[in-house]
């Protein structure tokens, strides 16, 4: 089945300081990857939608100079966190969609295992 | 806005017992609807699905309820294992358009399964 591969699973950086967190979908090909965001004891929430050669499309109210995104592969897409500060300590998750094969669609849409991010 | 998490609500069922989760979804366009569960310090992981077409799915030991008119969603859990314990999240997305894999989770469910 699809398999997506999330780098690093655990983080911890100096305030100020920036982290890239990668996102690899190793079996499939993915045009497009979304990344969420989930603060303790809360759900996940979208930040945004990654796509390969193009730029990110962000939510509402998530700032894009902050949490660079750049897709620049059918297979990878990674996430920067920029001058991180505590508040950004949260589990970050990717998912990923696959090009074409309408799997996905059937059976849900794969995600990775998450980074714990924390900001010291 | 679309539905958003702030605090878990928890269930706890003895082991053999059978599980019943409740979702409420926003989105009247959604026509395509996930159960997950995550485990602590993992990624969500897929149970089952079910697209606006149909009521009900059932898959091993799980059956997911669909009633679009009041916009809920159900999952039950059949004869509930300890390793069943873990939170759970339904998600709802259009499964087509631009939309496609843009998932809204609902607030979660801390589910503890007692032996």
């Amino acid at each position: 089945g699809a398999v997506v591969s999330q780098h690093p699973s655990r983080v911890i950086c100096k305030s100020g300081t920036s982290v890239k967190i990668e996102c690899r979908s190793l079996d499939f090909q993915a045009t497009t990857m979304f990344w969420y965001r989930q603060f303790p004891k809360q759900s996940l929430m979208l930040m945004a939608t990654s796509n390969e050669g193009s730029k990110a499309t962000y939510e509402q109210g998530v700032e894009k100079d902050k949490f660079l995104i750049n897709h620049a592969s059918l297979t990878l897409s990674t996430l920067t966190v920029t001058s991180a500060h505590p508040e950004d300590s949260s589990f970050y998750i990717c998912s990923a969609r696959d090009l074409g094969t309408g799997v996905v669609v059937t059976y849900g849409y794969t995600f990775g295992s998450g980074t714990r991010l924390t900001v010291v | 806005g679309e539905s958003v998490g702030l605090h878990l609500p928890t269930l706890s069922v003895q082991e053999g017992d059978n599980s019943i989760i409740n979702c409420a979804y926003s989105n009247s366009a959604s026509d395509y609807f996930i159960w997950y569960k995550q485990e602590s310090g993992k990624g969500p992981q897929f149970i089952i699905d079910i697209r606006s077409n149909m009521d009900k799915r059932q898959g091993q030991r799980v059956t997911v309820l669909l009633n679009k008119t009041v916009k809920h969603l159900s999952l039950q859990i059949a004869a509930t294992q300890p390793g069943d314990s873990a939170v759970y999240f339904c998600a709802e997305t259009r499964a087509g358009g631009t939309s496609y894999g843009k998932l809204t989770f609902g607030q979660g469910t801390i589910l503890t399964v007692h032996p």
